[in-house]
């Protein structure tokens, strides 16, 4: 899982303004996923890519969109359709063997 | 869709002790079921996974059990130690390939081990 990063470690969003979450790997995994975690709750699905320009709506897409331009690379923009974006947004990759390894984390605050 | 229940949401035991984690699942075509151990502030990380052709797994001190049957799994923990300390995670998928990744988890459970 160390070969997996996001940024920013903290992000802070004003009403309306639409901000975007990055994620790299460079672990050579075809697959990849964007997960919320609100607090002392499990993880929610967000988005998920199985291939390069392929990519396909989890549990809780509503006010999320990706792109998966690259094998590395899998951005998630929370926009201003998201009403309640406050939440730690975790960011995994995994190859065909299954095991998905996650990333350090966005914290994202709504101000 | 999915469906993961997990208890229970705490657990409190003393150093030495033996801790069980319990989940059941909705979907019967659900095939991978791992653990995540997650640490206050960090990441989710991966401790055990088991597959639907295997009735259980064992690594060092800890033990994943799944009964198909009645869909249901377990974590196991032994000789338990103040850095077990953590959020757990159980988790399924019914993915094979690259879908293997597209959990559904459970609400977790906070393990506490007294010194």
């Amino acid at each position: 899982d160390g070969g997996i990063t996001q940024s920013p470690k903290y992000l802070f969003r004003k009403e309306g303004q639409n901000v975007t979450l990055s994620c790299e790997q460079n672990l050579n995994h075809d697959a990849m996923y964007w997960y919320r975690q609100d607090p002392g709750q499990g993880l929610r699905l967000i988005y998920y890519s199985q291939i390069v320009n392929d990519f396909q709506k989890g549990d809780i897409a509503e006010g999320y969109s990706v792109s998966r331009e690259k094998k590395e690379s899998f951005p998630l923009t929370v926009t201003s359709a998201q009403k309640n974006p406050t939440a730690f947004y975790l960011c995994a990759s995994s190859a065909t063997s299954g095991r998905a390894f996650f990333g350090p984390g966005t914290r994202l605050t709504v101000l | 869709g999915e469906n993961v229940e997990q208890h229970p949401s705490t657990l409190s035991v003393q150093e030495g002790d033996s801790a069980v984690i319990k989940c059941t699942y909705s979907d019967s075509a659900s095939n991978y079921f791992p653990w995540y151990k997650q640490e206050l502030g960090k990441r989710p990380q991966l401790i055990i996974d088991i597959r639907s052709n295997v009735g259980e797994k064992k690594d060092q001190r800890i033990a994943v059990t799944l009964n198909k049957t009645a869909k249901h799994f377990s974590l196991h923990i032994t000789e338990t130690q103040p850095e077990d300390s953590a959020v757990y995670f159980c988790a399924a998928s019914s993915g094979g390939g690259t879908s293997y990744g597209k959990l559904t988890f459970g609400q977790g459970t906070i393990l506490t081990v007294h010194p």
